[in-house]
């Protein structure tokens, strides 16, 4: 069956500085991997897609992430934080439906 | 282009209640799915409809209850409310054959948060 773990249930930053958080997959084939992010009071909003073709994936506002079947990981990842980025986001693989991991709250702080 | 739509955004029901939630698919969907977040963790799955039946159904007792219209639009049924039935329920669509692929990717409309009491 597929799996998705979010390893971080809380990621704390400060403005201007990096941002990483981490999701390993289990999966018996290759799989469609997906970051989605949730604000407060509005829908999920997905952020990018992995399906099997380049593994280094480039999302919208700056995020991207990485395949890594080697390591069963998909970790997405952000240059720079924002203020607007403290959300929810979610890991996420399909299996005809989507399967969330847990999540992650991102805080950024001034 | 509207997204996805939901309604009731928000109610209150008491435990032994029934409840419906009503979604509209985004303008192009033929598909729609429903999810339960309950507070603090991730969407679940909860079922899937295409042309108006019910195509996956996740780990959900059959008091989770379905319906899909002519115009795509779906309802979501809840008899015999329990407390753990307090959750966001989220509604996605979806273009396609009714199957979810990677290139299938949903939009989530923003909810509707039942709180049982």
């Amino acid at each position: 069956a597929q799996s998705v773990t979010q390893l971080d249930s809380h990621v704390s930053v400060s403005e201007g500085t990096p941002v990483l958080l981490r999701c390993n997959y289990s999966s018996s084939y290759s799989p469609s991997l997906f970051w989605y992010v949730q604000h407060p009071n509005k829908g999920l909003q997905l952020l990018l897609k992995y399906t099997s073709a380049a593994t280094l994936v480039k999302g919208i506002n700056g995020f991207e992430a990485e395949f890594k079947k080697s390591e069963t990981s998909f970790h997405l990842t952000k240059p720079s934080a924002h203020m607007s980025d403290a959300a929810e986001y979610f890991c996420v693989v399909t299996d005809n439906k989507l399967i969330f991991g847990a999540g992650t709250r991102l805080a950024v702080h001034p | 282009d509207a997204g996805v739509t939901q309604s009731p955004t928000h109610l209150i029901k008491t435990r032994g209640q029934q409840v419906t939630l009503r979604c509209s698919p985004k303008s192009g969907h033929d598909t729609v799915s429903w999810y339960q977040q309950a507070l603090g963790q991730g969407p679940q799955f909860i079922f899937q409809y295409y042309e108006e039946e019910e195509r996956q159904r996740g780990n959900f007792p059959d008091r989770f209850s379905g319906h899909q219209f002519p115009n795509y639009s779906s309802e979501l049924n809840v008899n015999a409310l329990l407390l753990g039935d307090s959750a966001l329920y989220l509604c996605a669509s979806s273009p396609g054959q009714g199957l979810l692929s990677g290139a299938n990717v949903l939009t989530f409309g923003a909810g509707s948060r039942l709180t049982v009491l």
